[in-house]
């Protein structure tokens, strides 16, 4: 089993607001990631959390907080955002052997956010 | 840091016909190099990936190969068919990094 899930499928929200998005895997894999894809652009890395610690912060904005609470769980924080924020969110995983393992990410289907 | 280029970025062929699609990359020392699948509505799935150490794989009808010293890889699909039209992307990692960098994608459609 290869699959990623990710909740909501979809999520309209207020530039006040507070929401969160939810990642999860159950394929033992070590390593998790979120990534920001607008329409017609490719997949962004925002952070990389490895052994449910953060190990990349791609100078993301503090509006966006992710939180790792167990290996199989990955959390996307959401506060203030703005509309240029309005993507698709995309979370993976991988095995997590460590830096420059060469390991195949596994994508889940996302979440189309929309921020008015 | 690392850039990857792909084009094109649409192509359109007639089912079973071959498509081809080309990506090149900035950095020498990316040592992996995986392609996406996206359709409408959905996350990349992987179709095949290349490590640097492999000149050339081919899973049934889809093909890619890599030319280290031109730091340039492609993919090959043949005998297309309408279920293969995607987006489809590129990726560089490099061999020091959990890093992946997407090309732009490219808009296959296949017409019946």
């Amino acid at each position: 089993d290869t699959e990623v899930t990710q909740t909501p499928k979809h999520l309209v929200m207020g530039m006040t607001n507070k929401k969160s998005l939810k990642c999860e895997q159950h394929m033992g894999h070590r390593a998790m990631y979120w990534y920001k894809q607008k329409a017609k652009k490719p997949p962004e890395l925002m952070f990389v959390y490895s052994y449910e610690k953060l190990s990349i912060n791609e100078s993301v904005p503090s509006r966006f907080s992710p939180e790792c609470p167990n290996s199989s769980l990955l959390n996307l924080h959401l506060h203030a955002l703005q509309p240029e924020d309005s993507a698709l969110y995309l979370c993976a995983s991988s095995q997590g052997e460590g830096t420059g393992a060469q390991e195949t990410q596994y994508f889940g289907p996302g979440t189309r956010l929309l921020v008015l | 840091g690392e850039n990857v280029e792909q084009h094109p970025s649409t192509l359109s062929v007639q089912e079973g016909d071959s498509a081809v699609i080309k990506c090149t990359y900035s950095d020498s020392a990316s040592n992996y190099f995986p392609w996406y699948k996206q359709e409408l509505g959905k996350g990349p799935q992987l179709i095949i990936d290349i490590r640097s150490n492999v000149g050339e794989k081919k899973d049934q009808r889809i093909a890619v190969t890599l030319n280290k010293t031109a730091k340039h890889f492609s993919l090959h699909i043949t005998e297309t068919q309408p279920e293969d039209s995607a987006v489809y992307f590129c990726a560089a990692e490099h061999y020091n990094t959990d890093k992946l960098i997407f090309g732009t994608g490219t808009r296959l459609q296949v017409f019946p």
